[in-house]
């Protein structure tokens, strides 16, 4: 069965600290992989794309690592800000045109 | 461009009733989805649409959820009759459908979401 975990659930830490996100799926054979910021009454924000081909993506304070040979995913937010608090979602595309497979999410909390 | 847009935003009904959420994709996308967002988990996908066709149902749970897309431009998810466990975010989603070139072709753009609430 096609999987994707995200540890931790939630996470709080002081705004300026630099953290990781972490995310792992079962089946190594995907065609891609997303991370998505979630706020409060909003839809979903895609932050980064990792196609299969390739191993990390950066976009200003974040950036997203891809290793599937282990199956695994990080997210690396630099100085957080109290404005990236949301709920992060690693998704998993494992066929173009296919269904993507949703991790629980972490819920980020940055305090002022 | 103009996202994709998604009503109501907020509904509030007793067990038993019926409701029906809309959805109306960025213009020119293929491919829309129905995702049911229970409070503390992913999104689990509902119904996957190739313009007016299904492509994937098979989660959809079909003795209460039914939905359309009849002119392969917006939908409707409708749930007749609502249970407590209902309870959830409906979000939609769409894309530019297979076929396209490149990654932007699998990218999923998504509503804002219908937030139901059954009592």
């Amino acid at each position: 069965k096609q999987e994707v975990t995200q540890i931790p659930a939630a996470l709080s830490v002081p705004e300026g600290e630099n953290l990781v996100l972490n995310c792992s799926f079962t089946d190594s054979a995907i065609y891609n992989l997303q991370w998505f910021r979630q706020d409060p009454g909003k839809g979903l924000t895609s932050l980064l794309l990792i196609q299969s081909s390739q191993r990390e993506q950066t976009s200003g304070r974040l950036n997203a690592s891809l290793d599937k040979s282990s199956g695994r995913s990080t997210l690396y937010i630099a100085a957080s800000q109290p404005g990236d608090s949301a709920t992060y979602l690693c998704v998993v595309l494992y066929n173009q045109g296919g269904k993507l497979i949703f991790g629980q999410g972490t819920e980020l909390s940055v305090k002022p | 461009e103009a996202g994709v847009a998604q009503s109501p935003r907020y509904k509030i009904i007793e067990k038993r009733q019926s409701v029906a959420f809309w959805c109306n994709p960025i213009s020119g996308h293929a491919t829309l989805y129905w995702y049911q967002q229970i409070l503390g988990q992913g999104p689990k996908l509902l119904i996957q649409f190739q313009n007016n066709g299904v492509v994937d149902d098979s989660q959809l749970p079909k003795d209460r959820f039914s939905a359309e897309r009849l002119k392969g431009v917006d939908s409707t998810l409708k749930i007749q009759p609502a249970k407590l466990e209902d309870s959830a975010v409906y979000l939609c989603a769409s894309s530019p459908g297979v076929g396209r070139t490149g990654g932007r072709a699998d990218t999923q753009y998504f509503g804002p979401g219908t937030r139901l609430t059954v009592l």
